[in-house]
């Protein structure tokens, strides 16, 4: 199984919804991330977990929550967010620790529109 | 301040053709490097990577060739086929701490493949 696999594919949500969107892989990788991408823009990174702790937050504001139940999930949970959230959001994992190689897993990313 | 750079937004190649996709870089600090292919709404796919100790990494039609004191990287795809069509990103990334820290990406260069 080398797939990271994202729901939902598709989200559409209001500005005081409260939602999620999760992502799991069972690669046995132990850093998971999450990054932002928008509409001819590179990804950009959001938040990177290292053994199920937060170890890089990049100045996300704070209505995105992210949360690592296990070493095979990683959630993000939306509250009170901005039509300008709208964006691709892409879950990514990785080996971590003597790794070979840097290569970064992606899901195929979950689309949010905020209305 | 852009540390990747992909000054092409865009590059149409003839089939059969070499197709040369290009990258700069500001960090110094970076010692791994990497190309994924993105197709529209799906999460970046990793096609080829190349630690900074090495110039050139082959995998069947693709090669990667790093120039470290230029900062300079390319991607030679050859023969260029349909199915390359795609956004291609160039991404680094600094291999500290295990290796749990994000890739940083450049703005992508969209390569297309004329029969």
């Amino acid at each position: 199984d080398t797939e990271v696999t994202q729901t939902p594919k598709h989200l559409v949500m209001g500005m005081t919804n409260k939602k999620s969107l999760k992502c799991e892989q069972h690669m046995g990788h132990r850093a998971m991330y999450w990054y932002k991408q928008k509409a001819k823009k590179p990804p950009e990174l959001m938040f990177v977990y290292s053994y199920e702790k937060l170890s890089i937050n990049e100045s996300v504001p704070s209505r995105f929550s992210p949360e690592c139940p296990n070493s095979s999930l990683l959630n993000l949970h939306l509250h009170a967010l901005q039509p300008e959230d709208s964006a691709l959001y892409l879950c990514a994992s990785r080996l971590r620790g003597l790794a070979v190689t840097g290569e970064l897993f992606f899901g195929e990313g979950s689309r949010l529109t905020v209305l | 301040d852009q540390q990747v750079k992909q000054n092409s937004p865009s590059l149409s190649v003839q089939e059969g053709r070499i197709s040369i996709l290009n990258c700069d870089y500001t960090n110094s600090m970076f010692d791994y490097f990497l190309w994924y292919k993105k197709y529209p709404a799906e999460g970046p796919t990793f096609l080829i990577s190349i630690s900074s100790i090495k110039d050139k990494n082959e995998d069947g039609r693709f090669t990667v060739f790093l120039n470290k004191s230029a900062k300079h990287l390319s991607l030679h795809i050859v023969p260029s086929q349909p199915g390359d069509s795609a956004v291609y990103f160039c991404a680094a990334m600094e291999r500290t701490g295990g290796g749990a820290d994000g890739l940083t990406f450049g703005k992508g260069t969209h390569l297309i493949i004329q029969p």
